[in-house]
């Protein structure tokens, strides 16, 4: 059974400050996506990745997929109450479904 | 252009009942994947439905059922209730399978 573990669980900062949040597994991934889901909405896909060692930007949010294929890393610069929610991992498993990863709730504080 | 919608939003149901939550797709979505979400937890894949024929199946026992018509809407349909079937339930449409997924607000189902 292929599963991706996020850490941390609960990540509670103030605003302006860095945190990374990690996407880690044994099982190899042909590509990975990152969501991000607010209380009372689905989750909305943040980026998609395919290419070990790929990284991408988008504004403040960092990803990065592994060399392996294998895991992957959200870094957020200077957070905002605004990124607040719960970062949610999904790879293509070699079973062709979507396995989403275990969640990380983030709670950025004015 | 509409996004995904799910209806009801919230239900309540006893146990050994049967329910049926419904998704309308993004337009010109064909593929159809319904989740479930514990709370706190990430959504676990329960199948998924392309051009109406089940495309793929998580670790969901038969009292889980579904169907999509012509128009790509789907049904996601469970039978005999149990406690543990509380969670919210997402649908997602795509134009392809694992392409990018459109999720729709859920279904909040609550099993007293």
């Amino acid at each position: 059974t292929q599963l991706l573990e996020q850490s941390p669980q609960f990540l509670s900062i103030q605003e302006g400050e860095n945190l990374t949040v990690y996407c880690n597994s044994s099982s190899v991934f042909s590509s990975l996506q990152w969501y991000r889901q607010e209380p009372g909405e689905g989750p909305v896909l943040l980026v998609t990745v395919v290419t070990g060692g790929e990284v991408k930007k988008l504004k403040r949010l960092t990803f990065q997929f592994g060399d392996a294929r294998k895991d992957s890393s959200l870094h957020i610069t200077a957070a905002q109450p605004g990124d607040t929610g719960l970062y949610l991992c999904a790879g293509v498993g070699n079973t062709d479904k979507l396995i989403f990863g275990t969640g990380t709730r983030l709670q950025v504080f004015p | 252009e509409t996004g995904v919608t799910q209806s009801p939003t919230h239900l309540i149901k006893t146990r050994g009942q049967q329910v049926t939550l419904r998704c309308s797709s993004q337009s010109g979505h064909n593929t159809v994947s319904w989740y479930q979400q514990a709370l706190g937890q990430g959504p676990q894949f329960i199948f998924q439905y392309y051009r109406e024929e089940e495309n793929g199946r998580g670790n969901f026992p038969p009292r889980f059922s579904g169907l999509q018509f012509p128009n790509y809407s789907s049904e996601l349909n469970v039978n005999a209730l149990e406690l543990d079937d509380s969670a919210l339930y997402l649908c997602a449409s795509s134009l392809r399978r694992h392409n990018e997924q459109f999720f729709g607000p859920g279904t909040r189902l609550t099993v007293l």
